[in-house]
C-alpha cells in the first residue's frame, strides 16, 4: 500500500467510448503524476500538477484529458483512443515539485485495453 | 532526452548469486533514483544518491554513482527469487521544477 489508489485497475473500452481513470492519494502530497508505461518503451511523463495547476504537458495527444479539481484526486478522461493507446497508466504522486530528490510514489495502475 | 538507459535490458540469475545493473544519462544531473516494479504493478523506490555521493548501502542494495562517466550501478547482493522483477533508474534534473525521468528498465528474474 503505497498511499497512492488508482481506479479501476483493469478497463477495456472502445474507440467511440468516454472513459475516465481516477487516482487519490492519501500522503498530503502537493504534486501528482500522469505516466503511460507500454512494452518496451521508457515510462512517459503525460502531465504534471503542483498545487492543482498543471505545470507539464508532455505533447500528449487532446484525447487524453486530465482533471485535478484538488490536491488529493487526479483524474484521466478519455475519449475517442486508439489501439495504440493501450497501455498500462500509472499516475504517481511526490511532495511538491520544487524541491529536488522527492521520492515519487506510484499507484498500483490501470490497465487499459483499446478495442 | 534526460532518461536514464538501463544494461543489460534482462537478466537470469541464480537464487543467491549477485545482481549487478547499469544505468547512464545524458545531462547532468541533482539525483539518481532507483525504482523496482513487480509484473504489472506500480513503481515502488528503492534508493536515492545525490550527485555529491559516490556509493550508498541500503540492506543488500549497493547503488554506486559516477558522475564523470554518466553511469549508476545498482547491486543486489545474495538475491532471492522475491528480487524478480523490473528495475529503473529515475534521473532528476535541476530545471525549474523536479522532473523525474524513467529508462525502460532492467528486467531481472532469480531462479530459485
Amino acid at each position: 500500500e503505497t498511499g497512492v489508489t488508482q481506479t479501476p485497475r483493469h478497463l477495456v473500452m472502445g474507440m467511440t467510448n468516454k472513459k475516465s481513470l481516477k487516482c487519490e492519494q492519501h500522503l498530503g502530497h502537493n504534486a501528482m503524476y500522469w505516466y503511460k508505461q507500454s512494452a518496451k518503451k521508457p515510462l512517459e511523463l503525460m502531465f504534471v500538477y503542483s498545487l492543482e495547476e498543471r505545470v507539464e504537458n508532455n505533447s500528449v495527444p487532446s484525447r487524453f484529458s486530465p482533471e485535478c479539481p484538488n490536491s488529493s484526486h487526479l483524474f484521466l478522461h478519455l475519449h475517442t483512443l486508439q489501439p495504440e493507446d493501450s497501455a498500462l497508466y500509472l499516475c504517481a504522486s511526490s511532495q511538491d515539485t520544487r524541491t529536488s530528490g522527492n521520492t515519487i510514489y506510484f499507484g498500483e495502475g490501470s490497465w487499459l485495453t483499446v478495442v | 532526452s534526460q532518461q536514464g538507459e538501463e544494461d543489460p535490458q534482462a537478466l537470469s540469475i541464480q537464487e543467491g548469486e549477485n545482481a549487478t545493473m547499469n544505468c547512464s544519462y545524458k545531462t547532468s544531473i541533482n539525483n539518481l533514483q532507483w525504482y523496482r516494479q513487480n509484473s504489472g504493478r506500480g513503481l515502488v523506490h528503492l534508493i536515492l544518491i545525490r550527485s555529491n555521493e559516490r556509493e550508498k548501502h541500503s540492506g543488500r542494495l549497493r547503488v554506486t554513482l559516477d558522475t564523470s562517466k554518466k553511469s549508476s550501478s545498482l547491486l543486489i547482493t545474495a538475491s532471492r527469487a522475491a528480487d524478480t522483477a523490473s528495475y529503473f533508474c529515475a534521473t532528476d534534473n535541476s530545471g525549474g521544477y523536479q522532473k523525474v525521468t524513467f529508462g525502460t528498465g532492467t528486467k531481472l528474474q532469480v531462479i530459485p
